[in-house]
């Protein structure tokens, strides 16, 4: 079954700074790849998904941008944070019998 | 839009009772349809999914399904304190297939000792 890594664990930045998370997947080749971020108290919204190497689909336009520079990895960034870009960031894919599974998530604090 | 309802909660109930959650989505074309726990701070993790009209049950857990009524339901027998979380209902438009998943906002469940 597929193993899905997140770094860093938490993370405060102050606004304006830049942003890298990733995320990698390990025990399955050729993902769909998903970032997820839930603000507090607030439902889930897809921010960015991914078929193939190189190929990203944005849900929602803001100041994030997503990467897949390898079939396993997945990587969101920013060039500018927010105080709003902070919340609960998860990364989530697809298992082999067509169940969403999420990786453990990656807290920001924007200050 | 496509949609997922719930009732944010919180639903209370003591422990060994039955709790009951359910949802609603506005997509008449939705295929499959998965339940998620989240215990606070922690991702979601996948309790449940089911397919086809009809009940599905796996230990303690049973989800319901009535695409008629555009409704799933989970409920959660012998309740535990462990339990309490929140349970997030998601909606796929395709079956069999990755696609992207719509979520509720979800239902929190506090079981009492």
């Amino acid at each position: 079954s597929q193993t899905i890594h997140q770094w860093p664990v938490t993370l405060v930045q102050p606004v304006g700074s830049p942003l890298s998370l990733e995320c990698t997947v390990e025990g399955t080749s050729n993902p769909n790849l998903y970032w997820y971020r839930q603000a507090a108290g607030r439902g889930l919204q897809l921010l960015f998904y991914s078929v193939g190497i190189g190929q990203i689909s944005s849900e929602v336009p803001q100041n994030l941008s997503a990467s897949r520079p390898q079939d396993r990895q997945f990587i969101l960034s920013s060039k500018k944070l927010l105080l709003s870009d902070s919340g609960f960031y998860l990364c989530a894919c697809w298992g082999p019998s067509y169940e969403q599974y999420f990786g453990p998530g990656t807290r920001l604090t924007v200050t | 839009q496509k949609e997922v309802e719930q009732n944010s909660g919180p639903l209370s109930v003591p422990e060994g009772a039955i709790a009951s959650l359910n949802c609603t989505y506005s997509d008449r074309g939705s295929q499959s349809f998965f339940w998620y726990r989240q215990y606070s701070g922690k991702s979601p993790e996948l309790i449940m999914s089911i397919y086809s009209n009809g009940d599905k049950e796996d230990g303690r857990f049973t989800a319901q399904l009535n695409k008629a009524s555009q409704y799933v339901s989970l409920l959660i027998r012998d309740s535990q304190p462990s339990d309490s979380a929140t349970y997030l209902c998601a909606v796929s438009p395709y079956g069999g297939s990755q696609g992207n998943l719509i979520f509720g906002k979800g239902t929190k469940l506090s079981v009492k000792p």
